[in-house]
């Protein structure tokens, strides 16, 4: 079974700092490889799709990257509405998600 | 405009059944399938499974395979979670979500429901 392994778990980080979130994947896989925002008592809300493409909507300081294994968020100016939780999805026959990296005020 | 609305809260005790509802509006729902999502309190999210309005075809993560039924009503645009015999750790929030195929991205997500499991 693939596991999605994401790191940081936890990042305290300032308004204006450059923040970068790991999803790593246990063996290679496509490029179906999704990242959500999730605030407390909210739906999740999708950011990027297919790694690397910003969903309609999604300010443009959100990107993606990666291939194969190892792929990224980046935050290149964190903004105060940016403090939530983040997750990687991976789908392919059936999907996981990645578990979680909650990015706080530092 | 797009929206999924799921039914409310439930409370429920462990051995009791249950079915609780996503209606699809602003699209046509037979088109795109439903893919429901486990959030356990204070835990992060677990994928369960789709549905395809369609034809009510399912997929099951291998870890909810057996635990739930997945179903879709056409005629009301509706998509369902069911549970036959509740446990305690089934207390969770459970969000519907659009499923996109060219994306493979859950792109739209109803407000959750709540499912509480107590003696």
């Amino acid at each position: 079974d693939i596991q999605m392994t994401q790191s940081p778990s936890t990042l305290s980080a300032s308004v204006g700092d450059r923040v970068t979130i790991t999803c790593r994947a246990s063996q290679i896989i496509s490029s179906w490889l999704t990242w959500y925002q999730q605030k407390p008592g909210k739906a999740p809300k999708l950011l990027i799709y297919k790694a690397s493409s910003l969903e309609t909507g999604v300010p443009s300081r959100f990107s993606g990257s990666g291939s194969g294994t190892e792929f990224t968020l980046t935050i290149s100016s964190l903004q105060p509405d940016d403090f939530a939780t983040y997750y990687c999805q991976q789908y392919n026959d059936y999907s996981i998600f990645g578990g979680g990296t909650k990015v706080e005020i530092k | 405009e797009v929206q999924l609305v799921q039914s409310g809260a439930e409370v429920k005790k462990p051995g009791e059944s249950l079915k609780i509802s996503c209606k699809g509006s602003g699209y046509s729902f037979t088109t795109y399938w439903i893919a429901w999502v486990r959030q356990m309190p204070g835990k992060g999210l677990e994928w369960m499974g789709l549905v395809y309005p369609g034809d009510s075809d399912t997929r099951y993560s291998p870890s909810f395979q057996g635990q739930v039924t997945m179903s879709a009503d056409r005629s009301t645009s509706t998509a369902y979670l069911q549970w036959s015999s509740l446990k305690a750790s089934d207390t969770a929030m459970y969000y519907c979500a659009r499923h996109v195929d060219a994306t493979a991205a859950l792109d739209y997500w109803g407000q959750g429901t709540l499912v509480t499991v107590s003696s």
